[in-house]
């Protein structure tokens, strides 16, 4: 089946620092790939829809300029944590739809394994 | 906006039966998918609903009423295995945009 890798599983970092986390899509093309973010005892919430080859598309009270969001090939979607303060600390996720799933059938959203963030 | 709501909590006996309820407003309705997630781990696919009715897979089942905004996954004889977070969550949009959207989330927790 199709497989989702990100990278890297856990990152500790200083407070404004920079995190880039990697997601690729390894034995299919995603030209989207979807960025969630969960808190302790939380749900998913969707922060952005990345395209490949255009700007991604972010859901309301996600800061584009906080979260830069990068695709630029069919199968790597990069998620940059900007000056990362502690409330920033969360579980990212990133996940994609592979190609001839997303009809009205079936459809799995296939998903990585997960970045573990704490910001100190 | 979406809403999704799932209920906080929920317990449960070891070879039990549970259901685990989902109401949803939302638009660009295309389907309805039911998670289990461990803590610290990503989700994994459970189910998927998009005709009114119930779908079943072994110990598990789901239930869709598109008219009422509603699903249910049903979990029968719980094993202690199954004490996890269960998410519903609903695929927006048409084909060739499509998001899914997650609830809030369940979790169960199973005692012998």
């Amino acid at each position: 089946g199709a497989v989702v890798s990100q990278h890297p599983s856990w990152v500790i970092c200083k407070s404004g620092t920079s995190v880039k986390i990697e997601c690729r899509s390894l034995d299919f093309q995603a030209t989207t790939m979807f960025w969630y973010r969960q808190f302790p005892k939380q749900s998913l919430m969707l922060m952005a829809t990345s395209n490949e080859g255009s700007k991604a598309t972010y859901e309301q009270g996600v800061e584009k300029d906080k979260f830069l969001i990068n695709h630029a090939s069919l199968t790597l979607s990069t998620l940059t944590v900007t000056s990362a303060h502690p409330e920033d600390s969360s579980f990212y996720i990133c996940s994609a739809w592979a190609r001839g799933t997303s009809g009205p059938r079936g459809g799995e959203l296939f998903f990585g394994e997960g970045s573990r963030l704490t910001v100190l | 906006g979406q809403n999704i709501d799932q209920p906080t909590e929920m317990t449960a006996t070891e070879g039990a039966i549970v259901q685990i309820n989902c109401t949803y407003q939302t638009s660009g309705f295309n389907g309805l998918f039911w998670y289990q997630q461990h803590a610290g781990e990503a989700p994994t696919f459970l189910s998927y609903n998009v005709l009114d009715g119930l779908e079943e897979k072994g110990r598990f089942s789901s239930f869709l009423s598109r008219s009422k905004g509603y699903s249910y996954l049903l979990l029968k004889e719980l094993q202690m295995k199954d004490s996890a977070s269960y998410l519903c969550a609903v695929r927006e949009g048409n084909t060739g945009f499509q998001k899914l959207v997650f609830g809030t989330g369940t979790r169960l927790l199973v005692s012998p």
